[in-house]
């Protein structure tokens, strides 16, 4: 079965710092892994795809890496904002039994900055 | 460029009854997927339309159902409505090509009660 999972569950940091996200998956074969902010009451907005082939993806502060041996990725957030307080949702798209690309979701790692 | 769309946001229905939500997509993109979002159980994949046809399907039962329209607005259905139904519902289009980046809408909140 195809799982996605994220670490820490939750987490808080202090304004100005930096942090970094796990996501573990087993998905199978494997077709991209993406990283999304969800903001509180609003829909996700997409932070970064990577293929099988790529390691590294940055997108401003935020930076994804992709281990496909290991099955792992993480997402580092540099120097914080509040604004950065969110849900952030690791999604790995892969085929299903019946032959179907179908994206599995991890529950989400929730980050409060404070200041 | 206007977003994803969704309608309505919000959505009170009696256990039993079915209910239709709307997912207008990004002009231009021709694939509309959906999602149900819990605290229980996280976002899920519904289903994926691309050019009227259902293209990939989650593990939902037949109550859920969908469709797309030649101007790719995309429609889901849920029959014979259940307490655990009651979800935040999103649909996100993109231009249907492998490795794109999606667009999600605001969601339908919809209450079963």
């Amino acid at each position: 079965k195809n799982q996605v999972e994220q670490s820490p569950q939750s987490l808080i940091i202090l304004e100005g710092k930096n942090c970094t996200l796990q996501c573990n998956y087993t998905v199978s074969p494997f077709s991209n892994l993406r990283w999304y902010k969800q903001d509180t009451g609003r829909g996700p907005v997409s932070l970064t795809i990577m293929t099988f082939s790529e390691n590294t993806k940055s997108n401003g502060r935020y930076t994804a890496t992709l281990d496909a041996d290991t099955k792992q990725s993480s997402l580092h957030i540099t120097a914080s904002q509040l604004s950065d307080s969110a849900s952030y949702i690791c999604v790995v798209s892969g085929m299903d039994g019946g032959g179907s690309y179908i994206p599995t979701f991890g529950r989400g790692t929730s980050l409060i900055v404070h200041p | 460029k206007a977003g994803v769309t969704q309608t309505p946001r919000y959505l009170i229905k009696t256990r039993g009854q079915q209910v239709t939500l709307s997912c207008s997509p990004i002009s231009g993109h021709r694939s509309v997927s959906w999602y149900q979002q819990t605290p229980g159980q996280g976002l899920q994949f519904l289903f994926e339309y691309f050019s009227e046809t259902q293209r990939n399907k989650g593990n939902f039962p037949g109550r859920f159902s969908g469709r797309q329209f030649s101007n790719s607005r995309s429609e889901m259905n849920v029959s014979t409505l259940e307490l655990g139904d009651s979800a935040l519902y999103l649909c996100a289009s993109s231009l249907g090509r492998p490795n794109t980046e999606a667009f999600f809408g605001q969601g339908t909140r919809l209450t079963v009660v």
